[in-house]
């Protein structure tokens, strides 16, 4: 049982670029959520899914999409990277929606756009 | 609004000794549930605890324990004789706005980083 798995751990980008950043679960959770970490801001919430092939916005979608094909894999694609999308991104999932289900984290995405 | 505020933005303290992390939250939900998240050096986060907002009894679990007071809307963390192994990022999150399907999303403070001494 890993959990949430992220891949890549590292990624250096170029202005303009674009990039797939891959969450797998094996909890078999209805829930994913894609968060990413900037310094002194705790993390924001990007995008969301409620189930297979469902997605929504959360409070920071601009220059980023997801997809869900599969229960399992949340991705989340940057067409064309900017310096500002420099970020550490986490991915998470729940078993329920309830508001008591904690989420659980992947181990993050280091991502630098030069 | 829904906020999380950790004031203490760094805490270095020497091994052995106890600290407590604070967190206050805003929110008009009379629902709600309170998290302690735990990021060490490499970089995942841990869940530690989550709380709800019917349920104001202090929590042990160790050397950590939590008091969550409703009147002064605050839910803080303690770690009784700390160790090296404890220093990380500590945030603290509250469960938000519901989201489509009545999912929710965490709302995060900033955290604390706590760095212990040997």
């Amino acid at each position: 049982n890993a959990g949430v798995t992220q891949t890549p751990k590292f990624r250096v980008l170029k202005t303009g670029q674009s990039m797939t950043l891959l969450c797998a679960q094996d909890m078999n959770h209805e829930y994913m959520y894609w968060y990413r970490q900037d310094p002194g801001m705790g993390l924001r919430l990007i995008h969301y899914s409620v189930g297979e092939g469902t997605t929504a916005k959360g409070e920071v979608p601009d220059g980023y999409n997801v997809s869900r094909l599969k229960k399992q894999n949340f991705l989340l694609g940057l067409e064309s990277a900017a310096p500002s999308q420099t970020s550490v991104y986490f991915c998470a999932s729940s078993y329920s929606r309830l508001v008591g289900y904690e989420q659980y984290f992947g181990p993050g995405t280091r991502l630098t756009v030069t | 609004a829904q906020k999380v505020t950790q004031a203490q933005t760094e805490i270095s303290v020497v091994e052995k000794e106890d600290v407590t992390l604070d967190c206050v939250y805003e929110t008009r939900d009379t629902t709600y549930y309170l998290f302690w998240y735990k990021q060490p050096p490499s970089g995942e986060l841990v869940f530690l605890i989550r709380r709800n907002s019917f349920d104001e009894q202090n929590e042990i679990s160790g050397r950590y324990s939590w008091n969550f007071q409703k009147s002064t809307s605050s839910f803080n963390f303690t770690i009784t004789a700390s160790q090296v192994v404890d220093s990380a990022v500590y945030f603290c999150a509250l469960s938000g706005v519901p989201l489509m399907d009545s999912s929710y999303k965490l709302i995060f403070g900033s955290g604390t980083r706590l760095l212990v001494r040997p």
